[in-house]
């Protein structure tokens, strides 16, 4: 069964600073990793979407990076705002299926 | 173009009372989804469909039930309601690239 982690579950940090945040896969049989936005009270919005095949992909000031075989991958935010601040999840689809697995989320603060 | 729209936002139960969630989308998607988010956990999938007459059981089923007769509307059933299903719902829809997300149905079971 699939185990999505992300590390760590919370971060504050200055406005201005760059900073990654981190989701761990269990099964790196995948069809593609996404990132997620959820603000408070809110659903969750589509960031990033990284196919099984590719490395990376670059929004903006965003950037995410998948290495499959070590199950892992980051999203890069560059000179952080205050409206960055939301919980940020990953999610994967399992190479079969049409489903997919979430994380637990990271709640980050950018302090102005 | 509504998107993935869910009612109601909140709802306060008692136990063994049941209700529907509701959830409508018009961007035409065969695969829907309805997950439970819980304080501080991720979203945990409960039924999908993969177009109007298929469901399928996700990872936390037990307690609920789904109906998919049309394309648009994907109601999730709570019969006997418990404190354990004390969560925020959410619905998507999947165009094989993004899901997309409604805004959410709280609901409390006291």
């Amino acid at each position: 069964k699939q185990e999505v982690t992300q590390i760590p579950a919370a971060l504050s940090v200055p406005e201005g600073e760059n900073l990654v945040l981190n989701c761990s896969f269990t099964d790196s049989a995948i069809y593609n990793l996404q990132w997620f936005r959820q603000d408070p009270g809110k659903g969750l919005t589509s960031l990033l979407l990284i196919q099984s095949s590719q490395r990376e992909q670059t929004s903006g000031r965003l950037n995410a990076s998948l290495d499959k075989s070590s199950g892992r991958s980051t999203l890069y935010i560059a000179a952080s705002q205050p409206g960055d601040s939301a919980t940020y999840l990953c999610a994967v689809r399992g190479s079969t299926g049409n489903q997919f697995y979430f994380g637990t989320g990271t709640s980050l603060t950018v302090i102005p | 173009n509504a998107g993935v729209t869910q009612t109601p936002k909140f709802r306060i139960l008692k136990i063994g009372q049941s209700m529907t969630l509701q959830c409508t989308q018009d961007m035409n998607h065969n695969y829907m989804y309805w997950y439970r988010q819980d304080p501080g956990m991720g979203l945990k999938l409960i039924y999908y469909s993969v177009g109007a007459g298929i469901t399928d059981k996700g990872e936390v089923p037990n307690g609920y039930n789904v109906s998919r007769s049309t394309t648009e509307d994907f109601p999730l059933r709570l019969e006997l309601a418990a404190p354990s299903q004390t969560s925020v719902y959410f619905c998507a829809g999947w165009d094989g690239h993004t899901q997309y997300f409604g805004p959410g149905t709280r609901l409390t079971v006291l």
